[in-house]
Order: C-alpha cells, then structure tokens, then sequence
C-alpha cells in the first residue's frame, strides 16, 4: 500500500527553528510537495522537490532523499503566524497525490 | 484574478436531504478534485475528473456522486446515504502536464443536523 508518515503534532518556541520530517512509501515518484494549512482554511502550496536536494524559499526550506524515501520541511525564524498545519503530499506513478495526516505545528512566543 | 470559487462557505442541511457544493475554476485546469477533511485528519479524495464528462472514484467515494459537464465546474452531491457527512469540503484543480500542483478554493464546511 503507499502511505506518508508525518509527526502528529509539534511545538517550537517563537523565533526558534523547527524540521518537520515525512517519509513516504509510494508506487513510484513524481515529485513531493509541502502545504500549508491555517485552521478552517484551503491548503497553500509551500514548495516541490523532484530532485534529491535542498529547496530554499525565504524562511521555509524543503529537502529531499529519493532513496530513502524521506523529505523535510526546515522552518526558520519562526513567528507566530506559522502556527498551522503542515502537509506533505507525494505524487506517485499515475500522477496521483497521495496525501500524508500533516503535523499540527503549535508556536509559543 | 484566476482562481477557484466554492460557495457557500458553510452549508447546514437536516439529515435525510441531498445537498449539492459548487466549485468552479478560471484557471484552465484540466483536473478537479474533491476532498474531504474532518477535524485533525488529512484530506481524503472523494472523487476526482481529469476530462469533461469523465470521472473517477477516490478513497471514500460512496454516498457521494459528482458531475462533470463544463470544464471549469465539478459540482458534489453529498446524498442521505453518506453516513456521517459533517465534514470540510475542499475542492481542488490541477493541470495534466507532471507537474501537479494542486489550488484549491477556500473549502465549504457542512453540517448536517
């Protein structure tokens, strides 16, 4: 079967770093995505990784290991408006997009 | 500006009643989805069209049925056969071309009484 595991929920302080890790076991693999979701709200798109490799995008940075099936989500400078929920989506063979739980990210000042 | 609509943004219906969501997209995407999403948990497909009057099941498709007549519209039906249809709705849109990124619109929560 495929499956993403990501953490269920985490806690970082504000202004602090934070990595949040997601492995996936999929039927091939077309590239990794990370969103971002406020409660109540759409998901929004963070970034994508195809190749093996880190990602930066201002704060946020994202990295890839194909052959181990792992990827990260690196957060820096943390504020409070990052307090959301993070999810990690894996396009497999058919270009479908297999969606992990997400991890529940809480910042304290 | 392009983008995806889906309305209402909350929807109550007693139980019992066949309720229809809108989505509608202005970004020339080829596929739409529908997901859904309840408290602490992931999104699940419900269904998803990558061609006008074409459409394939998801995960949880039953007591669900969907339409897709234009291009730019996949309305869902939520009938009284799902079970528990109290949920956050998302609906999504996507090209073709590998490269899948998924936008969705703002989602429409409902709750049936």
């Amino acid at each position: 079967g495929q499956n993403i595991d990501q953490p269920t929920e985490m806690t970082a302080t504000e202004g602090a770093i934070v990595q949040i890790n997601c492995t996936y076991q999929t039927s091939g693999f077309n590239g990794l995505f990370w969103y971002q979701q406020h409660a109540g709200e759409a998901p929004t798109f963070l970034s994508y990784n195809v190749l093996d490799g880190l990602e930066e995008k201002g704060r946020f940075s994202s990295f890839l290991s194909r052959s181990k099936g792992y990827s990260y989500l690196l957060l820096k400078e943390l504020q409070m408006k990052d307090s959301a929920s993070y999810l990690c989506a894996v396009t497999d063979s058919n270009y479908q997009l297999i969606w992990g739980a997400g991890t529940k990210l809480i910042i304290k000042p | 500006d392009g983008g995806i609509t889906q309305s209402p943004k909350y929807l109550f219906r007693k139980e019992g009643q066949n309720v229809t969501l809108s989505c509608e997209q202005n970004l020339n995407h080829d596929a739409m989805y529908w997901y859904r999403q309840d408290p602490g948990q992931g999104l699940r497909l419900i269904y998803y069209s990558q061609i006008v009057n074409d459409f394939q099941k998801g995960d949880i498709a039953e007591g669900y049925s969907v339409s897709r007549e234009k291009k730019e519209s996949f309305p869902l039906t939520v009938t009284s056969a799902q079970k528990n249809p109290t949920a956050f709705y998302l609906c999504a849109s996507s090209g073709l071309d590998g490269y899948n990124e998924q936008f969705f619109g703002p989602g429409t929560r409902l709750t049936v009484l």
